[in-house]
Parts: structure tokens; sequence; C-alpha cells
């Protein structure tokens, strides 16, 4: 089973509005962090924002915020207020704490394609 | 400009060639990442080093490939006999102990075109 699923490949909005970009995980361990990165089109991977397993409230960073469902195991971003510059590759990972291998690593899902439209 | 660096950030070799990339990680940081990522595919991961220590080797590195960090600073993913299916981006990226959330940072990436 993938450990994190993008559901939707591309997504659409039009400037100034929200958009929710979904992620699902799956993990046995307790103890678990996920992470979302931007990729524009220069290639660079950008973190954006982390949810720790433990947190009691949702992350958020600016016009960033993750809407996390423990039960559902779902991670989604929420991108407030589009931008035009906001229009790249977004990708959810999740790092897990007691993998057996290195817990320090990430895995990332296959990611969405996000283009604000003006 | 204190981030990940990589170079070189292009490479267009045949096919059977070899090729080095070189990462040069954000100075304080002990933990060092490698990983590929091929169009429209999430970065897969490679390879992880703590200082000079090589902990982890994803199967995706085949005997083909080899990553060295001397001395703990810099590290170098070498592929041998390069192959159309080697083609994608080379991600590097680094982590230190001094940041909580465990977040890696990313260089531009190289990418490698096998012909």
């Amino acid at each position: 089973a993938q450990k994190i699923t993008q559901t939707q490949p591309g997504m659409f909005v039009q400037e100034k509005e929200a958009v929710t970009l979904d992620c699902t995980y799956d993990t046995s361990d307790p103890s678990y962090g996920l992470f979302w990165y931007k990729q524009p089109s220069s290639g660079e991977m950008i973190f954006l924002i982390y949810q720790g397993s433990y947190d009691q409230q949702n992350a958020t960073e600016g016009r960033y915020s993750l809407n996390f469902q423990k039960a559902r195991k779902s991670a989604n971003l929420v991108i407030s207020a589009s931008q035009l510059g906001d229009s790249a590759m977004y990708f959810c990972a999740m790092r897990e704490f007691n993998s057996g291998g290195s817990n320090y690593k990430l895995t990332f899902g296959k990611g969405t394609l996000l283009t604000v439209n003006p | 400009d204190t981030g990940v660096s990589q170079n070189p950030r292009h490479k267009i070799t045949k096919r059977g060639q070899n090729v080095t990339f070189r990462c040069d990680p954000i100075s304080e940081h002990n933990r060092l990442y490698w990983y590929r990522q091929t169009l429209g595919q999430g970065p897969e991961f490679l390879t992880y080093f703590q200082n000079e220590a090589q902990l982890e080797k994803s199967r995706l590195l085949s005997d083909r490939f080899s990553a060295e960090r001397p001395k703990g600073s810099f590290s170098t993913l070498e592929i041998q006999r390069t192959e159309q299916g080697d083609s994608a981006m080379y991600l590097c990226a680094s982590s230190g102990q001094g940041v909580s959330t465990g977040e890696l940072f990313f260089g531009e990436g190289s990418r490698l075109t096998v012909l």
C-alpha cells in the first residue's frame, strides 16, 4: 500500500479564492509527522507546513493551513487567497519516527499540480 | 548563499558513461539525503547519511549507484554505466538536529538526461 496518496493530479483555482489539496496517509506508527512542500517549475522543493501526529491543533503558516483528521488519516493543505505565484506542484510527505529504518527520511506522494487562474 | 548547493544543475550523457553529482549541504546539518524524481512523480528516497556514515540505502539504489560523504561534509552520487532509465532529477537534501520538525532542506537538483 502507498504510504502517501494524493488523488488529485491537477487542480485549478481562481486568483484570490481558497483551494484544498488532498492527502491521505497510511502508517501503523503512532508517532509521525506530515509535511507539505511546494515545487515551482524551477525545481527546488520549498517547505510549507508541518503537522505532528500528537499536535492537538491544526498547523497554520500564513496563508497555508493543514486540515488534520487523524482518524481518517488525512492531512489536507488549504491555501487561502490564492495568488498567481502559488501555481506549482505540491507534495505531501510523511516522516515515521519508529519505522525501523532511518526515522529521518521523508516519504512523498505523487503530487498535485495547482494552477491559479487570473 | 547558505542553502543546499548541487552541481552540475544539468548533465547530458550517452548511455554507458559514468556521471557524478555533488551536493554541499547546509554547513551545520549532519544529515544528508539523496532522492530521485522522475517526471510526474514525487521524490523517491535513495540513501541517507548521518555525518560520514551511510545508514540507509533504498532498493532503488542498484549496484551501479554509489554515494559517499567523506568527512561528513559534501556528498557525491556516482552512477556508473548509465542507462536511459536513469534519466531523472537527482535531489539532495539536508537536515540538522536543531530543526525540531525534521524538515528537509532541498537543493535545486541535478537533472540527468541519458541519450
